[in-house]
């Protein structure tokens, strides 16, 4: 069974400040994925990186897969409260209809205004 | 809207009751996945059905049961519940695995 293991579990800060949560695991993905959560919806996928060594920006938000493919990171610069919310990462393998996705427990943020 | 419709919303049931829920994937989209969420799991996967036919099952107990009909649209049936199964359940679809669009989900409580 493939786990992916998410750190830290929680994380409150101050808007403004900056960090870095982390998807580890033992195992090897074809791609790694990312999705918020917010209360009362459903995750929404906010990138997937394929290639090992990847690093894809999408506004303050900086995502790196690691290079052996078993790790990934999601940096936020200067949080804002409507960064609040369930990060949760997923692993991809196999492709075509039988792709399937185990995700880690998530981070939950809380940005503080 | 992420075009993935979930019903219902929420479900209040007694143990021992059979519930179903439903879900219609995003237009064009083949594979419906059934996940569940609790605090202490968080998502775990049970089923996925490609154009109807099953193609991976997880952790999902012989009391739950699913199926994808010809119009794609998937149903969950969850049976002889008990009060672990107080969870949310959500419903995602996917083309060929470039992501996953998810539902609101149903949120099943049992008392």
């Amino acid at each position: 069974t493939q786990l992916l293991e998410q750190s830290p579990q929680f994380l409150s800060i101050q808007e403004g400040e900056n960090l870095t949560v982390y998807c580890n695991s033992s195992s090897v993905f074809s791609s790694l994925q990312w999705y918020r959560q917010e209360p009362g919806e459903g995750p929404v996928l906010l990138v997937t990186v394929v290639t090992g060594g990847e690093v894809k920006k999408l506004k303050r938000l900086t995502f790196q897969f690691g290079d052996a493919r078993k790790d990934s990171s999601l940096h936020i610069t200067a949080a804002q409260p409507g960064d609040t919310g369930l990060y949760l990462c997923a692993g991809g393998n196999s492709g075509g209809s039988n792709y399937k996705l185990t995700f880690g427990k998530g981070t939950l943020l809380t940005v503080n205004p | 809207d992420s075009g993935v419709t979930q019903t219902p919303k929420h479900l209040i049931t007694a143990t021992g009751q059979r519930v179903t829920l439903r879900c219609s994937p995003r237009s064009g989209d083949l594979s419906v996945y059934w996940y569940q969420q609790s605090l202490d799991q968080g998502l775990q996967f049970l089923i996925q059905y490609y154009n109807g036919e099953e193609r991976a099952k997880g952790n999902i107990l012989e009391r739950f049961s699913a199926q994808q009909f010809p119009d794609l649209h998937s149903e969950l049936n969850l049976s002889s519940l008990e009060l672990g199964d107080s969870a949310l359940y959500f419903c995602a679809s996917s083309v060929t695995g470039n992501g996953y669009t998810f539902g609101s989900g149903t949120r099943l409580t049992v008392v």
